[in-house]
């Protein structure tokens, strides 16, 4: 079985400063990582993904995250927050061989960005 | 592109009657998947779908049914509800099962 573990319900973070959102993971063979946000009565939102290659992944809105086999993490990354970030933000995995799980979730992070 | 569109976005039911939702996914994309989001649960993987056929599925009783269309759009349906079956039900569209799902508002379903 896959699983996700988001272990901050809560990050605050002023703005300008940068933040970082921890993701760890659990899949059978290679993972196919996901993070999305939510914002309120809204559907989930892209920002970006890794199946291969570099470690670091850039995506939507200034977000980055970083891979990292050994720890199994997957932690995203901004280096100057907006007030604009904040939102529900959920890591996601799959294995990348496919199988009988869809998308396994994290619980999701609240980020707060403070002025 | 027009994006994933979910109808409708907003339902009430009482326990024991049926509900059917739709999703119309991205023009092109022949995968759709089903999810339902909880406060207590969080988001939880309800069925795949691609090319008319279910390639996967969650842990949710048989209750919970779905099916896909020749022209990707897919309906999921849910008998007998009950109060716990309230909740945001998502739809997600991708152009092949392992590729990046884009998802819908959502549709939120009140039991009463």
């Amino acid at each position: 079985a896959q699983s996700v573990a988001q272990p901050e319900d809560q990050v605050n973070v002023a703005e300008g400063n940068p933040l970082t959102v921890k993701c760890t993971y659990s899949v059978s063979g290679n993972p196919y990582l996901f993070w999305y946000v939510q914002y309120p009565n809204r559907g989930l939102q892209f920002l970006l993904k890794y199946i291969t290659g570099d470690n670091l992944v850039k995506g939507s809105y200034g977000f980055e995250a970083e891979f990292n086999k050994s720890q199994t993490s997957f932690h995203l990354k901004k280096p100057s927050a907006l007030v604009s970030d904040s939102a529900l933000y959920f890591c996601a995995v799959r294995a990348l061989g496919g199988g009988a799980d869809g998308l396994t979730f994290g619980k999701g992070t609240h980020l707060i960005i403070q002025p | 592109k027009a994006g994933v569109t979910q109808t409708p976005r907003y339902l009430i039911k009482t326990r024991g009657q049926q509900v059917t939702l739709s999703c119309s996914p991205i023009s092109g994309h022949r995968s759709v998947s089903w999810y339902q989001q909880t406060p207590g649960q969080g988001l939880q993987f309800l069925f795949e779908y691609f090319s008319e056929t279910q390639r996967n599925k969650g842990n949710f009783p048989g209750r919970f049914s779905g099916r896909q269309f020749s022209n990707s759009r897919s309906e999921m349906n849910v008998s007998t509800l009950e109060l716990g079956d309230s909740a945001l039900y998502l739809c997600a569209s991708s152009p092949g099962t392992l590729e990046t799902q884009y998802f819908g508002p959502g549709t939120r379903l009140l039991v009463l």
